[in-house]
Parts: C-alpha cells; structure tokens; sequence
C-alpha cells in the first residue's frame, strides 16, 4: 500500500511564486525524503528529513516534518519554469524499501 | 561516480511475447537494486528488490519474474507479455546495509506498449 500521500494531486502556477505540496503518511519513520519526476524521466532524490529534524533548507526547497500529524511538507520558493515536473514523497517500509505517494504535478507558467 | 543505466528506452511488444529489460550499476559494489512500475500519471509500485546477487524479493505477484545474475545487473523478464504489463519501468539502486538512509538512484526508465 501507498504511504506516503501527497496534496494537492496538481498544482498550477505562475513563475516566480512559491509552491507548497504536502505529504501524510501512516506509520512511524525514520526519515522522509522527497524526490522529483520530470515528465518520461526517472526520479531524482531532492531532500532527505530525518525524523528528528523539524525543517531543512537546500537551495530554493524548504522541507519540513511534522512526527506528531505524520505530515511533511516541500516549499519551493520562487519557482521557475524548470521546476515543472512531478514530485513524490518517500518512506522505508521495512530495511529496504521505499513506499512513494501518489505525487503532485507541478505545473509553473511563465 | 555511481551510473546506473536501464535500457531499451522504449519497447513496443506484442501481447504473448517474452520480455527482457536490463539495468546495470557501475562503480559501486554489493547495491541494493529495485524495479518498479509506473502507470500513467501515477505513483511508482515496487515490483522486486534484491539486496544481493540471487535473492530477490517479489512485492507484486504477477506475470513478471527478476533476476540478478550478477552483483550489478538486474533484469526483469517475462514470459508472455499481458496488455496489463504497460506502463513505465523503473530500475533504481542504493547503498546496501541496514544502516543506509536508502537514497535511491534511478535509471532513465523504459516504457513499454504491450499491444
């Protein structure tokens, strides 16, 4: 099953503005990481947040975790039209797996 | 650096035809390796891992088989392609251990038509 959930399912905006998705998941994590799909591509690893980790910068991406309503959330601050693409939350499962969400699909007009 | 390359790009095959995708790693050694599918405008669902050559663990029953003949080779195979078997393939890689965050690194993907 999916863990990791992400809201909105798409997202549309203008260049320069900030995007916010959001992630729930259901179980206890050790960390949540959040990748990036553009479209007919493979996922690229964005940020890692570890589950002691309240917020974590990395460039424009601002994610942070919230253990207490199983919630993370990624803001992309002064978007481009370069970051339009799909965007997925990560939780272990187990040792090994990643259990992705659904995704959002951002979409930034110029 | 660590490369990981997955072909063909894109595979049309007809329905009942055998199937054979390769993803290969380089310049690591002992990777975890995945496959996942994933359908149009959706998530990615795991369909196997293997955390050593010859150990494979199967998240999906189906109509898809994996193999890892060699520490950095994964394939994923079938005998007869169903029109279900469409969508796109992923092959992804991280570091082995328990210990790992599991960052995983992903191929460029394959879509397959199954018509």
């Amino acid at each position: 099953s999916q863990q990791g959930e992400e809201d909105p399912q798409a997202l549309s905006i203008q260049e320069g503005e900030n995007a916010t998705m959001n992630c729930s998941y259901k179980t206890s994590i050790n960390n949540l990481q959040w990748y990036r799909q553009n479209s007919g591509r493979g996922l690229v690893h964005l940020i890692l947040i570890r589950s002691n980790e309240r917020e974590k910068h990395s460039g424009r991406l601002r994610v942070t975790l919230d253990t207490s309503k199983k919630s993370s959330s990624l803001l992309i601050t002064a978007s481009r039209a370069a970051d339009t693409a799909s965007y997925f939350c990560a939780t272990i499962q187990g040792a090994q797996k990643l259990v992705f969400g659904q995704g959002t699909r951002l979409t930034i007009n110029p | 650096s660590q490369t990981i390359h997955q072909w063909p790009a894109t595979l049309v095959q007809p329905v009942g035809s055998p199937l054979s995708l390769e993803c290969t790693v380089e310049g690591t050694s002992n990777p975890n390796l995945y496959w996942y599918r994933q359908a149009a405008g959706r998530g990615l669902q795991l369909l196997f891992y293997s955390v050593g050559i010859g150990q494979i663990s199967s998240e999906v029953p189906q109509n898809l088989s994996a193999s890892r003949p060699q520490d950095r080779q994964f394939i994923l195979s079938s005998k007869k392609l169903l029109l279900s078997d469409s969508g796109f393939y992923l092959c992804a890689w991280s570091t082995g251990g328990t210990q790992a965050k599991n960052i995983q690194y992903f191929g460029a993907g394959t879509r397959l038509s199954v018509l």
